[in-house]
Parts: structure tokens; sequence; C-alpha cells
């Protein structure tokens, strides 16, 4: 299937800091790609989709300004946790859609630890 | 409001010892019901898509089927490498390709 790769695995950070996520579709170009947070023993919540070259839409209840997202390229985008608190723990998953149909995949998400 | 609710939510099996995981939907709207598997600390592997009602999806000793209300994941004499949480989700047909409802999951062991 389709490759999708995150970086990095996992990232200890302290508080107050940003943390930068990327998201890259190795084999296909993804116009729209979607950002996931799970909590653990919960399952995936939608924080936002990203679309290429245009603002990303936000899920009701997630701060835009804390996460932001850049969709420069049709295979390349970037969570960035802004000023980060030890609350913004969690694993963070992107997926991304080859553009000429098929299923979403996903990356291999991305630990992150506030301290 | 659409919900994706599965059961049960673990699931300790022997191995050979067959069983269903299932999903109940309430979405206005349903593009496609995807299943997929999540092993601690990954992201989800794509195992099947879902369309329409009736119809029914094979892998290995996966077999997905779906009717009008709820899908079923039926795992056929398992073996422990088949352990791992089993994701339910949902695309509707207004939103982008792609955009996902999950399901909890089902948590599966399978011991030897």
């Amino acid at each position: 299937g389709a490759v999708v790769s995150q970086h990095p695995s996992w990232v200890i950070c302290k508080s107050g800091t940003s943390v930068k996520i990327e998201c890259r579709s190795l084999d296909f170009q993804a116009t729209t790609m979607f950002w996931y947070r799970q909590f653990p023993k919960q399952s995936l919540m939608l924080m936002a989709t990203s679309n290429e070259g245009s603002k990303a839409t936000y899920e009701q209840g997630v701060e835009k300004d804390k996460f932001l997202i850049n969709h420069a390229s049709l295979t390349l985008s970037t969570l960035t946790v802004t000023s980060a608190h030890p609350e913004d723990s969690s694993f963070y998953i992107c997926s991304a859609r080859d553009d000429r149909g098929g299923e979403a995949f996903f990356g291999q998400g991305t630990r992150l630890t506030v301290v | 409001e659409d919900q994706v609710t599965q059961s049960p939510e673990a699931l300790r099996l022997q191995e050979g010892e067959s069983s269903s995981l299932n999903c109940s939907y309430t979405v206005s709207g349903l593009r496609g019901l995807f299943w997929y598997r999540q092993d601690p600390g990954k992201g989800p592997e794509f195992l099947f898509t879902l369309y329409s009602a009736g119809e029914e999806k094979e892998k290995e000793r996966l077999k997905a089927t779906l009717t009008k209300k709820e899908s079923f994941l039926h795992i056929t004499a398992p073996k422990p490498e088949d352990s791992a949480t089993y994701l339910c989700a949902v695309s509707r047909t207004t939103d982008s390709w792609g955009k996902l409802q999950f399901g909890a999951g089902t948590q599966v062991v399978v011991t030897p």
C-alpha cells in the first residue's frame, strides 16, 4: 500500500517550547492530509484537515493558534504544537489519501511528551 | 449525532478460536466503512473498505461484512500475530475523502 512517513517518531520537549511534526506522502500526491490525536487507551480523534495551498480546517474545540498546520506541497504537511504544555502530551498521527483515489493511509505516529 | 460504537472493548482468544468483532454505526450519508488494525505505538494499518450493505471482503484470516446498521470483522482460526487493536471508522458523503470518524476499538489478544 501507499507509504506515509511521519517524523519524528517520538519527541520530548520542555513546557513552553514548540515542536514541529512532519507528515510526508512518499509515493503519491495528497492535496488533503489529516491530523489526529490519540490519548492512551482511547481512539483517534480528528484534529484538523490540512489542505495544500490553503488554510487548514480545524475540528470544534481544537485551538488553531496552538496547533499550527502548514501544507506547503502536495507531499508534505507539518503540525507545530506551539507553547506546549504537559496536557498536550499525546500520540499524534497523520493520514493522507492519494489524489488519484483509494483509501487513506496513516503515518507511524509521533509520541509527544511535554515535561 | 453520528456515532460509531465497537464491541466488545476487549477480546481474549485462544489460538484457533474464531470470533467476531462488531461495529455499529449511525451516520447520515455513509460513504464507506473502514477497518484498520493498530499495533501498540504504531499508526493504523488499513485492512478493508466496505461501501454498501451486503458487501463482504476477505484477507487471510479476516473477513469483513456490512449491513445498513453494523459491520462485523470475523477472525477465523486466529494466530498470536493477530493480536492488535482493531479500529472501525466511517466516512461521510459530506466530508472530504479520507476524513474518518473512529470507534473506540476492540483490543484482541490471541494466546498460543
